[in-house]
């Protein structure tokens, strides 16, 4: 089993702030999934990405399979980015996910 | 495309009736999974299926829950008899070629309140 670990747990930060949330996991993977998960909402995927960088608005995602570790960025963050962000990982055979245990975020007008 | 809808949203139910939860896939995705989410555990995978053959249900917590998928379009989940401690979120999510090749989509949630 892939054992997937997230940091910082919570994160408070002021409008406008570039944000940052790290994820990292035990075993080779060919993907990995960034989730955002509202508060009492349905799970949203953000990305999968397998390599390098992928960008969608104010979201970057990296990721760096060597060092097994991938990062979640946020540019000029806004308070409706108040979310729980997740990462996700394969385990190494099967279909199944390992889940991080989230990241709160809250952004603060 | 409508994305993965479950059925019902919420559901409020008295310990010991029968709780069955549904979920559509997106259509053409060859894998279908169900989670429950807690406070208390997280994300925690129950079953999935591909091509509709259920591959790996080891999370299935006991006897009391079953699920099937009779064709692509079609999942249920059931509980019988729930307990109070069965309440929780359940997800259900399809993707196409696995969640280790591509984007796996999430319904809205079923809210399960068992009293």
């Amino acid at each position: 089993k892939n054992e997937v670990e997230q940091s910082p747990q919570n994160l408070t930060a002021q409008e406008g702030e570039f944000i940052t949330i790290n994820c990292s996991y035990s075993v080779g993977i060919s993907a990995l999934h960034w989730l955002q998960q509202h508060p009492g909402g349905g799970i949203v995927s953000l990305f999968m990405l397998s390599s390098g960088k992928k960008k969608h608005g104010r979201l970057i995602a990296t990721i760096n399979i060597q060092e097994k570790h991938s990062s979640l960025h946020i540019t000029a963050s806004h308070p409706r980015d108040s979310a729980v962000y997740i990462c996700a990982a394969p385990n190494f055979g099967n279909e199944k996910l390992t889940f991080g245990t989230g990241t709160r975020l809250t952004i603060i007008p | 495309d409508a994305g993965v809808i479950q059925s019902p949203r919420h559901e409020v139910t008295e310990m010991g009736q029968e709780v069955t939860l549904r979920c559509k896939p997106i259509s053409g995705h060859d894998y279908l999974f169900w989670y429950r989410q807690t406070m208390m555990r997280g994300l925690e995978l129950l079953i999935y299926f591909n091509n509709n053959v259920p591959i790996d249900d080891s999370g299935m917590p006991e006897d009391r829950f079953s699920a099937k998928m009779p064709n692509a379009s079609f999942s249920t989940l059931k509980i019988q008899p729930s307990e109070p401690r069965d309440s929780a979120v359940y997800f259900c999510a399809s993707t196409w070629g696995g969640p280790s090749r591509n984007t796996i989509y999430f319904g809205e949630g079923s809210w399960l309140t068992v009293v």
